[in-house]
């Protein structure tokens, strides 16, 4: 079988450290995405780790551990566009799906 | 301009009827899949594709049929055995750790 667990809603201050956990337990597993989708619209890349540890890309970092399932989004220096639902997806298994959890509703309040 | 493109955006139909989505990329992807979106939902699975001339269904085949007769190609039907076919429609595209979406199909049956 396969799940993927992420909290519905989160919300911090503008300028703080955000954290959003993704949780999986997946028959397969060759590596995780993140996107951020706004409302209306179709999600955007945000990452993609393969190996454990930290992959960082500006104001975004993704982390990694296979052995624990385990994923999670940093965002520092939160801004008032960061506002977005976040989508953790885990790529793998003898067919290559890619299967989305249902995402995080991230609110940024001033 | 190197892409995925869906279309059309908006998409209107009378119940009983079939319709089909498009899907194009022209990023030399291998991989694409369908996915559905309800308001404040995940995405979920629908079809999928890694070669030409083959696809496996998802977690929600179930009133759709795709077809892959070219790498560039993948559409979406949406027929009328599909019970509640309104919905946001992704197509995304795959290759090693490049993943992109199109801007999505929002289709509503009256």
């Amino acid at each position: 079988g396969q799940n993927i667990d992420q909290p519905t809603e989160m919300t911090a201050t503008e300028g703080a450290i955000v954290q959003i956990n993704c949780t999986y337990q997946t028959s397969g597993f060759n590596g995780l995405f993140w996107y951020q989708q706004h409302a209306g619209e179709a999600p955007t890349f945000l990452s993609y780790n393969v190996l454990d540890g930290l992959e960082e890309k500006g104001r975004f970092s993704s982390f990694l551990s296979r052995s624990k399932g385990y994923s999670y989004l940093l965002l520092k220096e939160l801004q008032m566009k960061d506002s977005a639902s976040y989508l953790c997806a885990v790529y793998g298994g003898a067919t290559n799906k890619l299967i989305f959890g249902t995402g995080t509703l991230l609110a940024v309040q001033p | 301009d190197g892409g995925i493109t869906q279309s059309p955006k908006y998409l209107f139909r009378k119940e009983g009827q079939n319709v089909t989505l498009s899907c194009e990329q022209n990023l030399n992807h291998d991989a694409m899949y369908w996915y559905r979106q309800d308001p404040g939902q995940g995405l979920r699975l629908i079809y999928y594709s890694q070669i030409v001339n083959d696809f496996q269904k998802g977690d929600i085949a179930e009133g759709y049929s795709v077809s892959r007769e070219k790498k560039e190609s993948f559409p979406l039907t949406v027929t009328s055995a599909q019970k509640n076919p309104t919905a946001f429609y992704l197509c995304a595209s795959i290759l090693d750790t490049e993943a992109f979406f199109g801007q999505g199909t929002r289709l509503t049956v009256v």
